[in-house]
């Protein structure tokens, strides 16, 4: 399977800052997908890119494909308490998804 | 759907003892996986099925542990004999097209053995 770096590892914000999380590959992936873990909760899915270049927004939240397809990036716009939790980057490239330790973020109110 | 359903939500046992989970995927998925979650190691995947056939078990921490997928609709993993280091919450995803779609999780199992 492939796998992908992911920085930071942790995160502490204050609530409406902004938060950034990239994603890193050696090599290029046809797609990768998001997922957003709660404490104590499941991983859920968030988003899949799979085009070069690709932007996709979901409310606060922006998704990046970079042109090589070699990175990612998630940024949340104004951070609330409800965005608390894990956020993962998985490479698609096969049947098997290669899960690491995400970005942990808190924010503090 | 009801979406994937795992059982027991928790499990305390003592070491030694036989551990049954099981797992229900969405119907329609043809990939169930299984995961271990652990703060040391974050998620971990352990084996998965592709129509009812193990394809990686690679991830399986030793003979320790087994996994069966007996039809479409269930799934087990089972640790005989428990031991404190397979503390962890284990999670069961299904899919269709495994890597190729989002996978949807059940809400995990909470193991501890003493």
């Amino acid at each position: 399977g492939q796998q992908v770096m992911q920085i930071p590892q942790y995160q502490h914000v204050q609530e409406g800052e902004d938060f950034t999380t990239y994603c890193n590959s050696s090599t290029t992936l046809s797609n990768i997908q998001w997922y957003k873990q709660r404490p104590g909760g499941h991983p859920v899915f968030l988003i899949q890119l799979v085009k070069s270049g690709e932007v996709k927004k979901q409310k606060r939240l922006t998704f990046q494909f970079g042109e090589a397809k070699k990175n990612s990036s998630l940024h949340i716009t104004a951070t609330q308490t409800t965005d608390v939790g894990t956020y993962f980057c998985i490479p698609g490239n096969n049947r098997k998804l290669i899960w690491g330790l995400g970005t942990s973020l808190a924010v503090n109110p | 759907d009801a979406g994937v359903i795992q059982s027991p939500r928790h499990e305390v046992t003592e070491m030694g003892q036989e551990v049954t989970l099981r797992c229900k995927p969405i119907s329609g998925h043809d990939y169930l996986f299984w995961y271990r979650q652990t703060m040391m190691r974050g998620l971990e995947l352990l084996i998965y099925f592709n129509n009812n056939v193990p394809i990686d078990d690679s991830g399986m921490p030793g003979d320790r542990f087994s996994a069966k997928m007996p039809n479409a609709s269930f799934s087990t993993l089972k640790i005989q004999p428990s031991e404190p280091r397979d503390s962890a919450v284990y999670f069961c995803a299904s899919s269709w097209a495994g890597g190729l779609n989002e996978q949807f999780f059940g809400p995990g199992t909470r193991l501890t053995v003493l």
